[in-house]
């Protein structure tokens, strides 16, 4: 079955810096990447997604990458806030199952 | 947003007994439901995958006959932990797409203390 690895499992950064937080997948039937952060307490939330047929996708101070022959993508913020601190997961969806990564916990520094 | 809906948040139950977690999708039919379970400050761990009108695929490791799963309309899945001991305390969350290959909606997560 699919496995997603995630890297680094903690980041911290200062306000106003930018964030980059790095998945692997397996399988390469995989076609839809979505990212998803939770607060503490929280159910997750989807907060960007990507298909394998796009190689970037952008959302005001939120990127997403994809390099299909590597089986990476990437998730980038952007002049991080404190409210941005939580955990955000990757995943890797094929046509039967959604996988998450490990999860990052971000802190934002103010 | 869609609305994924979960129920109970918290339970408490005794070793040895039943517990029933419903998900329900409010405002869509979802043919396809997952459950995970998250520990303390872990990943979501793939659980099963339900499937309205046909078996849940569990995933390895995952005893089906401890967690029984049912699909039996497009929105409602029901996971019953059963014969729960200490250990099978955790954080149970589901979650529904709309579609496959899109965002997959979140109920709010059940807290399962089993004393």
């Amino acid at each position: 079955g699919e496995n997603v690895e995630q890297h680094p499992s903690t980041l911290s950064v200062q306000e106003g810096d930018s964030a980059v937080i790095k998945c692997t997948y397996s399988d390469s039937a995989s076609n839809y990447f979505p990212w998803y952060k939770q607060e503490l307490g929280k159910r997750p939330q989807l907060i960007i997604d990507i298909r394998s047929n796009v190689g970037e996708k952008k959302d005001q101070r939120i990127a997403v990458t994809l390099n299909k022959t590597a089986k990476h993508f990437s998730l980038h913020i952007t002049e991080t806030q404190p409210e941005d601190s939580a955990v955000y997961f990757c995943a890797a969806t094929t046509n039967n199952d959604m996988r998450f990564g490990a999860g990052t916990r971000l802190t934002v520094k103010p | 947003g869609a609305v994924v809906s979960q129920h109970p948040s918290r339970v408490i139950c005794k070793s040895g007994t039943s517990v029933k977690i419903e998900c329900r999708s409010l405002d869509f039919q979802a043919t396809t439901m997952f459950w995970y379970r998250q520990f303390p400050k872990q990943s979501l761990m793939l659980m099963a995958t339900s499937n309205e009108g046909s078996k849940a695929t569990y995933e390895q490791g995952v005893e089906k006959d401890k967690f029984l799963i049912n699909h039996a309309s497009l929105t409602l899945s029901t996971l019953t932990v059963t014969s729960a001991h200490p250990e099978d305390s955790s954080f149970y969350i589901c979650s529904a797409p709309k579609t496959l290959e899109a965002e997959a909606f979140f109920g709010q997560g059940t807290r399962l203390t089993v004393v």
